[in-house]
C-alpha cells in the first residue's frame, strides 16, 4: 500500500526558512495536502492540491511537488509556526493516507 | 460557517463497541461530492484515516480496519455516526470528524476531537 514518509523533526531559527518533505509512492497521487497541528488542537489545512493555500493561511506557507517528493516551505518562520505538520493524499478509490508527521521546532 | 463536533463516550472497556456521533452544520451531505470523514490519533502519534461517507451513502473504509468499522448518516439530523467494534487498549485515541468539499480530496474543516480511552 502507499506510504508517505516525513522526517520526524525539523528545527529552524526564527526568520529563517523551514522545509518539510513528504516522500513515497503515494506522493504521485493527483493532489497532496498539508496540515498544521498545534498541541491539544485539531489539524488545520495549510496547503491543498499540492500548492494552493486556503483563505486565511499566510503566504509564508507554500507547497510544491517534484516526482515522488512533496515539500512544505515556511518562509520567515515565527514562534507561532511551531507545530506538527502532516501530509495527506487520497488515491481516489481505496485509501486516504497521512504521513507520519514532522515536529517543527523554532529555536 | 461550517462546524463539526464529535460526541460519545470517553471511556470504553476492552471488547466493547464504540459509537461516536459527528454533528455538523453549515453544509449538507446531500450536496454532490461532499463527504464527512473520521480520523483518529493515538496519544503522541500520527493521524490515521478511518472512514468516509458521501451523501449518496457511498462509504469508504480503511482497508486494515474495514471489518471493525461502520459509518452511517442521518441527514435529517445532520449527523454521521461511526461504530468500531471489539475495542482494545491500542485503540485509545482522539477521534476527529472532518468535512471534505465537493471535488476535493482534503479535509478543510475539522471538529475539536474527542479522546476515547479503552481500559478495563
Amino acid at each position: 500500500s502507499d506510504v508517505l514518509t516525513q522526517p520526524p523533526a525539523v528545527s529552524v531559527a526564527p526568520g529563517q526558512t523551514a522545509t518539510i518533505t513528504c516522500g513515497g509512492n503515494g506522493v504521485g497521487s493527483p493532489s497532496l495536502h498539508w496540515y498544521q497541528q498545534k498541541p491539544g488542537q485539531a489539524p488545520v489545512l495549510v496547503v491543498y492540491d499540492d500548492s494552493d493555500r486556503p483563505s486565511g493561511i499566510p503566504e509564508r506557507f507554500s507547497g510544491s511537488k517534484s516526482g515522488n517528493t512533496a515539500t512544505l516551505t515556511i518562509s520567515r518562520v515565527e514562534a507561532g509556526d511551531e507545530a506538527d505538520y502532516y501530509c495527506q493524499v487520497w488515491d481516489g478509490t481505496r485509501n486516504i493516507i497521512f504521513g507520519g508527521g514532522t515536529k517543527l521546532t523554532v529555536l | 460557517q461550517i462546524t463539526l463536533k464529535e460526541s460519545g463516550p470517553t471511556l470504553v472497556k476492552p471488547t466493547q463497541t464504540l459509537t461516536l456521533t459527528c454533528t455538523f452544520s453549515g453544509f449538507s451531505l446531500t450536496d454532490s461530492g461532499v463527504a464527512v470523514g473520521w480520523i483518529r490519533q493515538p496519544p503522541g502519534k500520527a493521524l490515521e484515516w478511518l472512514a468516509l461517507i458521501f451523501g449518496d451513502d457511498d462509504k469508504r473504509y480503511r482497508p486494515s480496519l474495514k471489518s471493525r468499522l461502520t459509518i452511517t448518516q442521518d441527514t435529517s439530523k445532520n449527523q454521521v455516526v461511526l461504530t468500531m467494534t471489539n475495542m482494545e487498549p491500542v485503540d485509545t485515541a482522539t477521534f476527529y470528524c472532518a468535512h471534505k468539499g465537493r471535488g476535493m480530496t482534503d479535509f478543510d474543516y475539522w471538529g475539536q476531537g474527542t479522546l476515547v480511552t479503552v481500559s478495563s
